[in-house]
């Protein structure tokens, strides 16, 4: 089945500064890519979602870019708020297959 | 719209014991499934259901009981509680696979 790394596990900027979480997936079959935001206490909401007819997508200061042939795609925040602070998790899942894999998580810290 | 409901929020449990985890959305949706979030470990899929009347085994699936009983709701039963069941359990749904997936509230179960 497919499996889903994500780095870095935490990541801690200033204000103002860009964060950016990268993922691997091992199937080549997969060809959506989501990204959820989980606040502390909270269930995932999704925030950014790429298919893999697209390279790359963005949502005000949120991007997220998808190498199909490196099985990688990462997120990518701009200008940082403490808002933005959360658990951010990507996934990946082929079409007509649920088994829709999760990263590990990046608790993202931004310092006021 | 309520979105999708669980109960109960918090459980405790004795080793041995069973339980049935309640998950209703009212959006429609097709497929609805069961994960499991543990510290470090991001959300791995117990189980699915791609469309009423079909269940499938996810990533962690031992353990675990489900029942689709109708399009809304979507239970999670354990029939004979362990420690190691000991997490966060979530119900999501979405309209059909490779869409974006909407969390209930989680439910926070302890084995003791």
């Amino acid at each position: 089945g497919e499996n889903v790394e994500q780095h870095p596990s935490t990541l801690s900027v200033q204000e103002g500064d860009s964060a950016v979480i990268k993922c691997t997936y091992s199937d080549s079959a997969s060809n959506y890519f989501p990204w959820y935001k989980q606040e502390l206490g909270k269930r995932p909401q999704l925030i950014i979602d790429i298919r893999s007819n697209v390279g790359e997508k963005k949502d005000q200061r949120i991007a997220v870019t998808l190498n199909k042939t490196a099985k990688h795609f990462s997120l990518h925040i701009t200008e940082t708020q403490p808002e933005d602070s959360a658990v951010y998790f990507c996934a990946a899942s082929a079409y007509n297959n649920n088994d829709m894999r999760f990263g590990a998580g990046t608790r993202l810290t931004v310092k006021p | 719209n309520a979105g999708v409901t669980q109960t109960p929020k918090f459980q405790v449990l004795k080793t041995g014991q069973s339980m049935t985890l309640q998950c209703a959305q009212d959006m429609n949706h097709n497929s609805m499934y069961w994960y499991r979030q543990d510290p470090g470990m991001g959300l791995r899929l117990i189980y699915y259901s791609a469309s009423e009347g079909t269940t499938d085994k996810g990533e962690v699936p031992n353990g675990y009981n489900v029942s689709r009983l109708n399009k809304r709701e979507f239970s999670l039963r354990l029939e004979s509680a362990a420690p190691s069941q000991t997490s966060v359990y979530f119900c999501a749904s979405s309209e059909v696979q490779v869409t974006e997936a909407f969390f209930g509230q989680g439910t926070r179960l302890t084995v003791v």
